[in-house]
């Protein structure tokens, strides 16, 4: 597509229950990013997915997060046994390469997710 | 001590004024980027340098390696660019700074 798709756009789940936010990025593009934004707080980085290469997930909040990128395009993020903490929008966004100058970033248009 | 720092945390301004907003970091990059965010959330990229200057109509930004600093600044400020500006610092992953609220009162 013409930019990056995140869906859904708007969550709303039980505490303790699993959710799968999904983002599918830009053709062509080999990295994609997982970023979240909670209410009044700036960007925090999750994970991040480069061609083949294992995901550098150092920013993962806890073990109940998780990801995967199937076939070097979709991604999923996996949330377990959700807690209100968890409430945020998550973003995502994907660029044509990594640690290069000259590539830019597009972002999703995020998927807020309530946890009640 | 965040990796990325940006300041003013918020900032007012009349229609018309000269903005500036400034951002210094501690890690090493590969270009420092800078982000516009909307009160709907949605985030747009407005600069992504790793040397120099850019400019995009109203809007110049500028980077000094060596000082690990980077500058945004708008002309001629209009309450349409009232937003959050966000620096973010890019290696193979995103660094990203609180961000400045800027509000531009007519």
């Amino acid at each position: 597509g013409a930019g990056v798709s995140q869906s859904p756009s708007n969550k709303v789940t039980e505490k303790g229950k699993d959710v799968e936010l999904r983002c599918d990025p830009i053709s062509g593009h080999t990295a994609l990013y997982w970023y979240r934004q909670s209410l009044g707080q700036g960007l925090e980085f999750l994970i991040y997915f480069q061609g083949n290469s294992a995901p550098d997930k150092s920013g993962l909040p806890s073990d109940r997060f998780s990801a995967e990128r199937t076939g070097g395009s979709v991604s999923t993020l996996t949330i377990q046994r959700t807690q209100q903490e968890d409430s945020a929008v998550y973003l995502c966004a994907s660029s044509l390469g990594a640690g290069a100058a000259n590539y830019g970033y597009t972002f999703g248009s995020g998927t807020r997710l309530t946890v009640v | 001590k965040n990796e990325v720092e940006q300041s003013p945390q918020n900032l007012t301004a009349q229609e018309g004024e000269f903005i500036t907003i400034n951002c210094s970091y501690s890690v090493g990059i590969s270009a420092l980027h800078w982000l516009q965010q909307h009160p709907g959330g949605g985030i747009v990229s407005l600069f992504m340098l790793s040397s120099g200057k850019k400019k995009h109509g109203r809007l110049i930004a500028t980077i000094n390696i060596q000082e690990k600093h980077s500058s945004l600044h708008i002309t001629a400020s209009h309450p349409r660019d009232s937003a959050v500006y966000i620096c973010a610092a890019t290696n193979n992953d995103m660094r990203f700074g609180a961000g400045t609220r800027l509000t531009v009162k007519p």
